[in-house]
């Protein structure tokens, strides 16, 4: 089983300001297969970005994924009020089990 | 796509219970569907996933879930099922069902609690 390691536990920024979220995982995740997710408070969470850096459809130009092999980053470009929720991330490597990261808190000043 | 999740409530330890999923605005029979959730305070945890009929339609299970949990679905319902048995007070959770396009989660339901307490 592939284990996802986030950090930090807790950023909190500003509005305007650029939030980077880094997600580890134990061993390579296969083509990219990693995906992130925002959970705002008492939402279920929902789809921001799939393949590593693909935007869901609706999600805003200021949230971007990169990376690859066992390193990946959410960045949010320009922060926004809206943008205070918990963020995961999940892997979907060659086969099940999937697995998520235990999350980063995003707090708006 | 909408996600609807039912069947969630109050249970006692060792109990049972049947969730149900109804999925609208796709082909459910094709769809791949996945549950997971989310413990009070906690983060999310993947419990498996259901194919569709034109791959096979097999189920796949976190290893946790094997012997306790089981998915099923019915195509003629456009309904996707998780079978709990054996409830223990670590199953309380909100239970999400979401579509899964490709591994990924792509539409979630808005959830259904579970709370397994004597």
């Amino acid at each position: 089983e592939i284990v996802l390691t986030q950090s930090p536990g807790t950023l909190s920024l500003s509005p305007g300001e650029r939030a980077t979220l880094s997600c580890r995982a134990s061993q390579t995740i296969t083509s990219s297969h990693l995906a992130w997710c925002q959970q705002r408070p008492g939402q279920a969470p929902r789809l921001l970005i799939y393949g590593a850096s693909i935007r869901a459809t609706g999600v805003p130009d200021r949230f971007s994924g990169s990376g690859s092999g066992t390193d990946f980053t959410l960045t949010i470009s320009r922060l926004e009020p809206e943008d205070s929720a918990v963020y995961y991330c999940q892997q979907y490597g060659v086969s099940p089990p999937w697995t998520f990261g235990q999350g980063t808190r995003v707090e708006i000043k | 796509v909408q996600v609807v999740e039912s069947g969630g409530g109050l249970v006692e330890p060792g109990g049972s219970l049947r969730l149900s999923c109804a999925v609208s605005r796709l082909t459910f029979s094709d769809a791949w569907l996945s549950w997971v959730r989310q413990a009070p305070g906690k983060g999310l945890d993947w419990l498996g996933r259901s194919k569709g009929k034109v791959d096979g339609g097999t189920t796949d299970y976190a290893e946790s879930m094997k012997g306790r949990f089981t998915i099923s679905r019915d195509d003629s319902k456009d309904t996707l099922y998780l079978h709990m048995n054996n409830l223990k007070t670590e199953d309380t959770a909100v239970y999400y069902c979401i579509t899964d396009p490709g591994g990924w989660m792509g539409s979630w339901g808005q959830g259904t609690l579970v709370t397994v307490s004597s």
